[in-house]
């Protein structure tokens, strides 16, 4: 079945480490997205890229970090410069760049704790 | 981005019930999406509206699109005990780029 894959479900981090979140979609969408969501809140945008070799910052992109070397990956790495990392983090992806009118499709998400 | 106005932030209703949930903004908006969240999974997209008047279904969710074009409301009718869940509204604005998303309504319905 085609959808966007996120692994691991559940990831720990020590203090001073980074970590990557991994997000792989088979959808053959161009752009793809991170948001981080806190309780009892919405979604934020941390990155987005909207075509290979291309990304922004969003809302939040201080302490992160991406790449988008493949189309169909999009990973995200928390540095130790995030002093809150502790959150849900969630992968999107539309079909087309240049946001537009197209719905976004999410993964399952990871969840980050730290140690 | 921009914060949307989401209420009631929590419903606790009895299975058969009807539900409403609404969700406002500040600007003007070409797209309102309604989507619903299961604990520990990414949320789920019920509706999407493109159009201010717009009003879609799917199945026993109704949701439209404001004339004004700055709210959107979601209806779920005779509830069940699967409804439980985070429903999210988001928007986009006419002169952003991003999705807007609300803060959520929970819901629980009890059999």
């Amino acid at each position: 079945d085609g959808g966007i894959t996120q692994s691991p479900k559940y990831l720990f981090r020590k203090e001073g480490q980074n970590v990557t979140l991994s997000c792989e979609q088979n959808l053959n969408h161009d752009a793809m997205y991170w948001y981080r969501q806190d309780p009892g809140q919405g979604l934020r945008l941390i990155y987005y890229s909207q075509i290979v070799n291309d990304f922004q910052k969003g809302d939040i992109a201080e302490g992160y970090s991406v790449s988008r070397e493949k189309k169909e990956s999009f990973p995200l790495t928390v540095t130790s410069a995030q002093k809150n990392p502790t959150a849900f983090y969630l992968c999107a992806s539309t079909p087309h760049g240049g946001f537009g009118n197209q719905p976004q499709h999410f993964g399952d998400g990871t969840r980050l704790s730290i140690l | 981005g921009q914060q949307l106005n989401q209420s009631p932030q929590s419903m606790f209703i009895q299975e058969g019930e009807d539900v409403s949930m609404n969700c406002t903004s500040s600007s003007i908006f070409n797209t309102w999406l309604w989507y619903k969240q299961d604990p520990g999974e990414g949320p789920v997209l019920l509706i999407a509206l493109y159009k201010a008047g717009e009003l879609t279904s799917n199945g026993r969710l109704t949701a439209q699109f404001g004339i004004t074009r700055k709210d959107s409301f979601l209806n779920i009718s005779a509830s069940i005990p699967s409804d439980v869940g985070i429903y999210f509204c988001a928007g986009r604005a006419v002169s952003g780029y991003a999705l807007n998303f609300g803060k959520g309504t929970s819901l629980l319905v009890t059999p």
